[in-house]
């Protein structure tokens, strides 16, 4: 079968550094993407991981090993209006996104 | 940049009653989804397609119906609007759907049904 655990919540301060967990198993794998969504709006694109290793960009880095079926989201230099829910979303052999409960990231002053 | 565009934002339907929700991208993209959203949680696929004339089931297709006459257009259907449907739902789309391609969403549309 397919599942997908990400911690449901995450508080951190603000200007801090937070990691949001992903583990995953899929019928089939092809990298690990990331999307953030504010309450109230749409997913956006944050990341995606092919192979193992870290991905930058800017404040966020991604990062993934594949033997472990694992990923995680690094953010630095919290911002207020970092507060919204992360997804990690794995693409199966259907070329499809596999969507979790994502995380809550609440970002405090 | 228009990018993916819903319609309505906001409707309050009737058990029973039909609606259709509007979705059409301006970015020539050939793949094109529906999602809905319930509240605190994640993202379920009820129908995609991947050109013109061709679409198929996602996870949560009862209760809706789709079609794709154009590259443009995607609307999903609801016939006889049940409780269970309420829901956010988000149209999207994307070039074609390769692993790291983006997915690109409308800004969703709120349905409550009562």
């Amino acid at each position: 079968g397919q599942s997908l655990e990400q911690p449901s919540e995450v508080t951190a301060v603000e200007g801090a550094i937070v990691q949001i967990n992903c583990t995953y198993q899929t019928s089939g794998f092809y990298g690990l993407s990331w999307y953030q969504q504010h309450d109230g709006g749409a997913p956006t694109f944050l990341s995606y991981n092919a192979l193992d290793g870290l991905e930058e960009t800017g404040r966020f880095s991604s990062f993934l090993s594949r033997s472990d079926s694992y990923g995680y989201l690094l953010l630095q230099e919290l911002q207020m209006k970092d507060s919204a829910s992360y997804f990690c979303a794995p693409w199966d052999s259907n070329y499809q996104l596999i969507w979790g409960a994502g995380t809550k990231l609440i970002i405090k002053p | 940049n228009a990018g993916v565009t819903q319609t309505p934002k906001f409707r309050i339907l009737k058990i029973g009653q039909s609606m259709t929700l509007q979705c059409t991208q301006d970015m020539n993209h050939n793949y094109m989804y529906w999602y809905r959203q319930d509240p605190g949680m994640g993202l379920k696929l009820i129908y995609y397609s991947v050109g013109a004339g061709i679409t198929d089931k996602g996870e949560v297709p009862n209760g809706y119906n789709v079609s794709r006459s154009t590259t443009e257009d995607f609307p999903l259907r609801l016939e006889l609007a049940a409780p269970s449907q309420t829901s956010v739902y988000f149209c999207a789309s994307s070039p074609q759907p390769s692993p790291g391609n983006t997915i690109y969403f409308g800004e969703g549309s709120w349905l409550t049904v009562v």
